[in-house]
């Protein structure tokens, strides 16, 4: 059964620091893996989707990578900024078609 | 991306009632959609699979009679909690992505529902 898991569970930090968010997953027959960003009481919006034959992705100031064999994904938040304060989520498409599953998030805080 | 919109965003209804949520992909045809519920401060958890033109798939744990999925168009599914109790308090959300097996998925809004 696939688990994911996401470390840490809450961040604090002032702005303008470089973030490291941490997701592993158990079984590495993946066929993608996608980051999330949640806001309180909203939905979903997709930050960066990283296939299994990929290594990394970039959009602006976040970058994620996928290490699939040892089970790992990390995204990378440069010069972070108070509008970045939410829930980051990892999710990990496996099973049947399009399934994802969730990791528990991290929890951002970024303050002045 | 892709737009999904998912009505109402919130909900308030008295116990023993029904509730329906919608959720539509506005522009992309999705055969299938995937209904997700979570509690606060928690992670999302899959319900079921809506699939267009056939029964829903459901997730172990999840009552087929209670959450009735219906995807009765390649835009459309609904969710109807039926004889809603407070414990069904919960913030219910959609996806749908387009073809294929690599795709991103896209995520609505998401419907808080309370009963009271």
């Amino acid at each position: 059964k696939q688990e994911v898991t996401q470390i840490p569970a809450a961040l604090s930090v002032p702005e303008g620091e470089n973030l490291v968010l941490n997701c592993s997953f158990t079984d590495s027959a993946i066929y993608n893996l996608q980051w999330f960003r949640q806001d309180p009481g909203k939905g979903l919006t997709s930050l960066l989707l990283i296939q299994s034959s990929q290594r990394e992705q970039t959009s602006g100031r976040l970058n994620a990578s996928l290490d699939k064999s040892s089970g790992r994904s990390t995204l990378y938040i440069a010069a972070s900024q108070p509008g970045d304060s939410a829930t980051y989520l990892c999710a990990v498409r496996t099973g049947g078609y399009n399934k994802l599953i969730f990791g528990a998030g991290t929890r951002l805080a970024v303050h002045p | 991306g892709a737009v999904v919109s998912q009505h109402p965003s919130w909900v308030i209804c008295k116990s023993g009632t029904s509730v329906k949520i919608e959720c539509r992909s506005l522009d992309f045809q999705a055969t299938t959609m995937f209904w997700y519920r979570q509690f606060p401060k928690q992670s999302l958890m899959l319900m079921a699979t809506s699939n267009e033109g056939s029964k829903a798939t459901y997730e172990q744990g999840v009552e087929k009679d209670k959450f009735l999925i219906n995807h009765a168009s390649l835009t459309l599914s609904t969710l109807t909690v039926t004889s809603a109790h407070p414990e069904d308090s919960s913030f219910y959300i959609c996806s749908a992505g387009r073809t294929g097996m690599n795709t991103e998925a896209f995520f609505g809004q998401g419907t808080r529902l309370t009963v009271v």
